[in-house]
């Protein structure tokens, strides 16, 4: 099992702010990503990174950034924060091993944005 | 891209019974997983499962890739398995796709 770990939990913040959500993990899986969710809907992929240096956006358009200069460390930036940005944030990691490429869900951040 | 189809949306049992749960997908898949999510939104990995069958305790699940559809066994369910549960289907690239997932209360 992936120890996977997101800070804050829970975020108020006002529009324009600059916020960095934390993403880490223990487990030196290559394979990272961030998803967002909103009450009752399902996930969608923001970003991913298949290791240092490298990132990739997903499928749903999104006005935040990531970085990966650590293998353990992948933190989503918001340079100016906007109601609409209000969700939920998961980050994910995951490694293939022993025929499977599994993703590991941190307990996600819940944004709200006044 | 690839669609993901789950079924039914909502779903409400007695505990100590029996469901099924399904996923349709629209392509051929190399990874396919089934998730828990927890009233509090934490997100458990229950199976990777892109083809065959697996089973953990009281979950089981099928995929059957020819075919692009799998499903999830729950039997004698209990409170806590509420939640949401969600298929979410990938290619070579190693990113997922979700389905909407499907909401199950359990009352005891």
């Amino acid at each position: 099992e992936a120890d996977i770990y997101q800070t804050p939990r829970y975020l108020v913040i006002g529009t324009g702010k600059k916020i960095t959500l934390e993403c880490s993990q223990t487990m030196g899986h290559d394979k990272m990503y961030w998803y967002q969710q909103d009450p009752g809907m399902e996930l969608h992929l923001i970003h991913y990174s298949y290791g240092v240096n490298s990132t990739e956006k997903g499928d749903l358009s999104s006005e935040s950034t990531v970085s990966r200069i650590r293998t353990e460390h992948f933190p989503l930036t918001l340079e100016s924060a906007r109601p609409s940005h209000t969700s939920q944030y998961l980050c994910a990691s995951s490694e293939y091993s022993q025929g499977q490429e599994t993703q590991y869900f941190g307990p996600g951040t819940r944004l709200l944005v006044l | 891209g690839i669609q993901v189809e789950q079924s039914p949306p909502d779903l409400i049992l007695q505990e100590g019974a029996n469901s099924t749960l399904r996923c349709n997908f629209s392509d051929s898949v190399n990874n396919l997983q089934w998730f828990h999510q927890n009233p509090w939104g934490q997100l458990i990995n229950l199976f990777y499962i892109p083809s065959g069958t697996k089973q953990n305790g009281r979950l089981s699940a099928t995929t059957v890739a020819t075919e692009r559809y799998s499903l999830l066994y729950i039997s004698s369910s209990q409170t806590t398995d509420s939640g949401v549960y969600f298929c979410a289907v990938g290619g070579s690239n190693y990113k997922l796709t979700f389905g909407k997932g499907t909401l199950l209360t359990v009352n005891p």
